[in-house]
């Protein structure tokens, strides 16, 4: 299957920094990219779909403000937590589609620990 | 509100026997349905799919079965193996759209 990479693996910050999470599809073009938060023993909860070049739409309960997504280009998506608070650690995972439909292939995920 | 729903959190199956994953839905709307599985600390990774105009789906040891009316699908691993140990997440989608929701997960021990 298609590969999705993200970068970092695992970060820790100080509360109140901001981090930026990386999302790459290494060998085909993700026109949609999606953002998701896992929490221990959850489900995978979506947070935001991004189309490239557009902005992203943000599900209900998701600030915009504090989680800023950039889809610049058809192989790259940004995830960056604002002002992180301890209450944002969670694992974070990327998801790429290609064509806007069907099966997405999903990125190894970020643990973000804020301090 | 949970629209996909798995009910077991775990599971734990002898290695050559069969492996039944549940999942139940309720959005009606839902018509394209996918099972991942989920090693720790990784991405999930795309393991089958179904869509509702089809009631099953093979792929090697791989079969979901979907049942419209009930409002469920299965997913059904045969024979299991110990590697096949993982999280197994089924996730819907509307009209086959790129929103899908996942259901909470169901670990799977398989027994060596």
């Amino acid at each position: 299957g298609a590969v999705v990479s993200q970068h970092p693996s695992r970060v820790i910050c100080k509360s109140g920094t901001s981090v930026k999470i990386e999302c790459r599809s290494l060998d085909f073009q993700a026109t949609t990219m999606f953002w998701y938060r896992q929490f221990p023993k959850q489900s995978l909860m979506l947070m935001a779909t991004s189309n490239e070049g557009s902005k992203a739409t943000y599900e209900q309960g998701v600030e915009k403000d504090k989680f800023l997504i950039n889809h610049a280009s058809l192989t790259l998506s940004t995830l960056t937590v604002t002002s992180a608070h301890p209450e944002d650690s969670s694992f974070y995972i990327c998801s790429g589609q290609a064509g806007g439909i069907g099966e997405q292939f999903f990125g190894p995920g970020t643990r973000l620990t804020v301090l | 509100d949970q629209q996909v729903k798995q009910n077991s959190p775990s599971l734990s199956v002898q290695e050559g026997r069969i492996s039944i994953l549940n999942c139940d839905y309720t959005n009606s709307m839902f018509d394209y349905f996918l099972w991942y599985k989920k090693y720790p600390a990784e991405g999930p990774t795309f393991l089958i799919s179904i869509s509702s105009i089809k009631d099953k789906n093979e792929d090697g040891r791989f079969t979901v079965f979907l049942n419209k009316s009930a409002k469920h699908l299965s997913l059904h691993i045969v024979p299991s193996q110990p590697g096949d140990s993982a999280v197994y997440f089924c996730a819907a989608s509307p009209n086959t759209g790129n929103q899908f929701y996942f259901g909470t997960g169901t670990s799977l021990t398989v027994i060596p």
